[in-house]
């Protein structure tokens, strides 16, 4: 299976824990987007990589959100402290793309985080 | 700024029937439209998109879209949907890297 794949599919996690979600793109796609989406909801966008470089991310949710993508392959997000308005999906996406160009995202399965 | 209203929570279609889903967006240059959709457990996949040329547009699956710039309407369009169509479907716009994405519409097939 050459899609984008995300790890682990579902996490359920008490109040105040860390969590961290992995996310590997499509291998030749050099672009990596996160999004977050909550029931009944369309996607949010969080934050984009362009290979290692973190090109956006001032749409993080908060200074506990935080994503590295360490050799430009794949990508982590980190949860902090979590709380349960953290409680949602998890999506990843990756494209090819270059300057302000638009390709098509493919997008993960997801990770569903639960916070009791 | 950048938005894509989807006006319908639900629909229900007889199997069959055709379909239309309405998205209507705000966006200050020529948008790059998309439909995609969610069904339990899958990921989201991609029907069609607009980004240039002829404004009806052809998907997957028996799909089409027809981009209005005058109305702002990018609606989804199916002339006989099927049991297996049923899922949550979404409009998203590109505001350049990321997509914009209306709430979605839940599309319920009644047998």
């Amino acid at each position: 299976d050459t899609g984008v794949s995300q790890d682990p599919r579902h996490k359920i996690t008490k109040r105040g824990q860390n969590v961290t979600f992995r996310c590997d793109p499509i291998s030749e796609h050099n672009r990596l987007y996160w999004y977050r989406q909550t029931l009944g909801q369309g996607p949010e966008f969080l934050t984009y990589f362009q290979n290692e470089a973190q090109l956006e991310k001032s749409r993080l949710l908060s200074d506990r959100f935080s994503a590295e993508r360490p050799k430009g392959s794949f990508s982590t997000l980190e949860i902090q402290r979590t709380e349960q308005g953290d409680s949602a999906m998890y999506l990843c996406a990756s494209s090819t793309g270059a300057g302000i160009s638009y390709n098509e995202q493919f997008f993960g399965p997801g990770t569903r985080l639960t916070v009791l | 700024a950048q938005s894509v209203t989807q006006p319908d929570i639900h629909i229900t279609v007889s199997e069959g029937a055709s379909l239309e889903l309405r998205c209507n967006y705000s966006y200050g240059a020529t948008p790059y439209l998309f439909w995609y959709v969610q069904s339990p457990g899958q990921g989201l996949q991609l029907l069609l998109k607009y980004f240039s040329g002829d404004t009806l547009v052809q998907g997957i699956k028996g799909f089409e879209a027809e981009f209005k710039r005058s109305q702002s309407s990018f609606n989804l369009r199916k002339p006989s949907v099927h049991w297996s169509d049923a899922a949550e479907y979404f409009c998203a716009v590109s505001g350049n890297y990321q997509l914009i994405w209306g709430a979605g519409t839940k599309l319920i097939i009644k047998p």
